[in-house]
């Protein structure tokens, strides 16, 4: 257990719609990264966040967007669906920027039809 | 960040040791070297990660000859519970300051009874 959450564990969307991922990082974790897994794939890194301000990003179009909060929690928001955007979503979060290790969620799996 | 090229499956049978090795010929002077290991629906997690020569901790070793080109993450013994698909990575997270880590596709390791 990395003691970080997700929710929810599975979504499905239709093309189009609008969705939000939940992630709750360990405490006193103030850096939250987040990936898009695509089947038998590995993750693509989308974006970081570091005291509640964007601080990187992966080749993601603006339709991707996040936030964090100060009780260590974040989302991921996603406007304008693609059915491409089916995937795996994790989130790992880590003490501070440049850690070593960063601490993985179970993620959420996203259908979109 | 550097490009991995790793083996796309590998089989064990339990009680096993198994070596998996990573290229990475354009590794650049201040990268590390990590590998994560990752369990159908769970996030990746982070199992060991070195500079040069041999690292071991309480789950693998790692191996990184003199020129750094390669390296070869090494279980010992394996277990069904091994099976996973294991993820080397190369990079400077620590300057990076941006939190990316680059996947690969992995090495899909399936331990046999």
């Amino acid at each position: 257990e990395t003691g970080v959450t997700q929710s929810p564990t599975h979504l499905i969307k239709t093309r189009g719609q609008q969705v939000t991922l939940r992630c709750s990082s360990q405490s006193g974790h103030n850096t939250v990264s987040w990936y898009q897994q695509a089947l038998g794939q590995g993750p693509q890194f989308i974006f970081q966040y570091y005291r509640e301000e964007e601080n990187g990003r992966g080749n993601f179009p603006p339709r991707f967007s996040g936030l964090q909060f100060p009780n260590y929690s974040s989302e991921l928001n996603v406007n304008a669906l693609e059915l491409d955007d089916s995937a795996l979503y994790l989130c790992a979060s880590s003490p501070g920027l440049a850690e070593e290790t960063q601490y993985f969620g179970p993620g959420t799996r996203l259908l979109v039809l | 960040l550097a490009k991995t090229t790793q083996p796309i499956s590998m089989d064990s049978y339990e009680g096993q040791e198994v070596n998996i090795t990573c290229s990475h010929n354009n590794i650049a002077t201040n990268d590390y070297i990590t590998w994560y290991q990752q369990f159908p629906s769970q996030g990746p997690r982070f199992i060991i990660q070195g500079y040069k020569t041999k690292v071991t901790n309480e789950v693998a070793s790692l191996f990184i000859p003199a020129d750094r080109k390669s390296s070869t993450l090494s279980l010992p013994r394996v277990s069904l519970s091994d099976t996973a698909v294991y993820y080397c990575l190369v990079g400077d997270i620590r300057r990076s300051n941006t939190g990316k880590l680059i996947f690969g596709q992995g090495t899909t390791l399936q331990v046999k009874p």
